[in-house]
């Protein structure tokens, strides 16, 4: 069975410092791995998606995340968060062509 | 280009009762997906349509059921609701079997079932 697990419910960070939130996956198949971002009463856009290639993956918002192979993991990083990135963020991994699996979810609050 | 449309925003049903969400597809997009986000959780597949039939579901009882229509919009119809079927229902097309074309989401609809 695949599965995603976000490690971190909430995230508190002051606005203009760094942000890393955690994706670890399962899977015993290759996979494709996405980050989604969902703002309060909004369907989730899409930040950035690993399909091949080089394993760091740059996004929309200023976002990267990192493919890690060997870890099972796809952690998402902001070198300097806005106020505005307050949301929810999904670590979503998918194989063959429909069943997307997403992580619960990390809820991150910049603050002032 | 339009983007994923889905209605209506909220709605409030009876335990017992049945419901029926539209959505409409991102031009261009063959292939509709209906997930379930229940509160502070991710979303969960219910099921994919392609050429207007369902083309793989998730771990949802037949009560939940979907049609896909010729200009690729799509129906996710609920019946005899249960107060665990309150969620947000989000709707999302795609382009069938390309890997360079994610899931693209609408806003969903906020049912709730009293």
């Amino acid at each position: 069975a695949q599965s995603v697990t976000q490690l971190d419910s909430q995230v508190p960070v002051f606005e203009e410092a760094p942000v890393e939130l955690r994706c670890n996956y399962s899977s015993s198949v290759s996979v494709y791995l996405f980050w989604y971002v969902q703002y309060p009463n909004q369907g989730l856009q899409l930040l950035l998606k690993y399909l091949s290639g080089s394993t760091l993956v740059k996004g929309i918002n200023g976002f990267e995340a990192e493919f890690n192979k060997s870890q099972t993991s796809f952690h998402l990083r902001k070198p300097s968060v806005h106020i505005s990135d307050t949301a929810e963020y999904f670590c979503a991994i998918v194989s063959g062509t429909y069943k997307y699996i997403f992580g619960t979810g990390t809820r991150l609050k910049v603050l002032a | 280009e339009t983007g994923v449309t889905q209605s209506p925003t909220h709605l409030i049903k009876t335990r017992g009762q049945q419901v029926t969400l539209r959505c409409s597809s991102q031009s261009g997009h063959n292939t509709v997906s209906w997930y379930q986000q229940a509160l502070g959780q991710g979303p969960q597949f219910i099921f994919q349509y392609y050429r207007e039939e369902e083309n793989g579901r998730g771990n949802f009882p037949p009560r939940f059921s979907g049609l896909q229509f010729p200009n690729y919009s799509s129906e996710l119809n609920v019946n005899a609701l249960e107060l665990d079927d309150s969620a947000l229902y989000l709707c999302a097309s795609s382009l069938y079997g390309s890997t360079n074309s994610p899931l693209h989401f609408g806003n969903g609809t906020r049912l709730t079932v009293t």
